[in-house]
């Protein structure tokens, strides 16, 4: 089976920095996707990492150790639209993605 | 182009009714996922159809059915429906080009009386 395990909440700081961890188990492992969800929104796609490594889009960069199955999605200069809950999803190939619970991020001003 | 359409976007149905949601993908994306979403349970899987069949199933009862039809749009549908059926409802459709990333709709939500 797979499973993954990250945080339920987070509160952080406008401006600062922010990283959410996620670690996994899985049978098989293509890659590490990150979606974002505003409440009352629809999940979107924030990043997929395939390779060890951090990869970076603007504020937001996501890195990945495929020998720990362990990830994380950093958020940089956090904005109070920020706020919203973070999922990480693994990619495990001919099988649908497969999510974590999601962890919530409050941005305080 | 046009996003994934989802309809109905908010619904209120009975115990032991049944109901039918509908999921337009983006054109030309012939892979569209089901997933329910319930707080604190994130998302979980029900299925996925590519061109027209069913390629997986998640674990839920077979009170949960769905198909896809020939332009890709997809319905699902529950029977005998149970209070904890009560969720957001989510479509993806994704391209097999791209590895990873699920375009959603803005979900349907059921809520069971």
């Amino acid at each position: 089976g797979q499973s993954l395990e990250q945080p339920s909440e987070v509160t952080a700081v406008e401006g600062a920095i922010v990283q959410i961890n996620c670690t996994y188990q899985t049978s098989g492992f293509y890659g590490l996707s990150w979606y974002q969800q505003h409440d009352g929104g629809a999940p979107t796609f924030l990043s997929y990492n395939a390779l060890d490594g951090l990869e970076e889009t603007g504020r937001f960069s996501s890195f990945l150790s495929r020998s720990d199955s362990y990830g994380y999605l950093l958020l940089q200069e956090l904005q109070m639209k920020d706020s919203a809950s973070y999922f990480c999803a693994v990619d495990s190939g001919n099988t649908p993605l497969v999510f974590g619970k999601g962890t919530r991020l409050s941005v305080i001003a | 182009k046009a996003g994934v359409t989802q309809t109905p976007r908010y619904l209120i149905k009975t115990r032991g009714q049944q109901v039918t949601l509908s999921c337009s993908p983006i054109s030309g994306h012939r892979s569209v996922s089901w997933y329910q979403q319930t707080p604190g349970q994130g998302l979980q899987f029900l299925f996925e159809y590519f061109s027209e069949t069913q390629r997986n199933k998640g674990n839920f009862p077979g009170r949960f059915s769905g198909r896809q039809f020939s332009n890709s749009r997809s319905e699902m549908n529950v029977s005998t429906l149970e209070l904890g059926d009560s969720a957001l409802y989510l479509c993806a459709s994704s391209s097999e080009q791209v590895a990873g990333e699920l375009f959603f709709g803005e979900g349907s939500r059921l809520t069971v009386l």
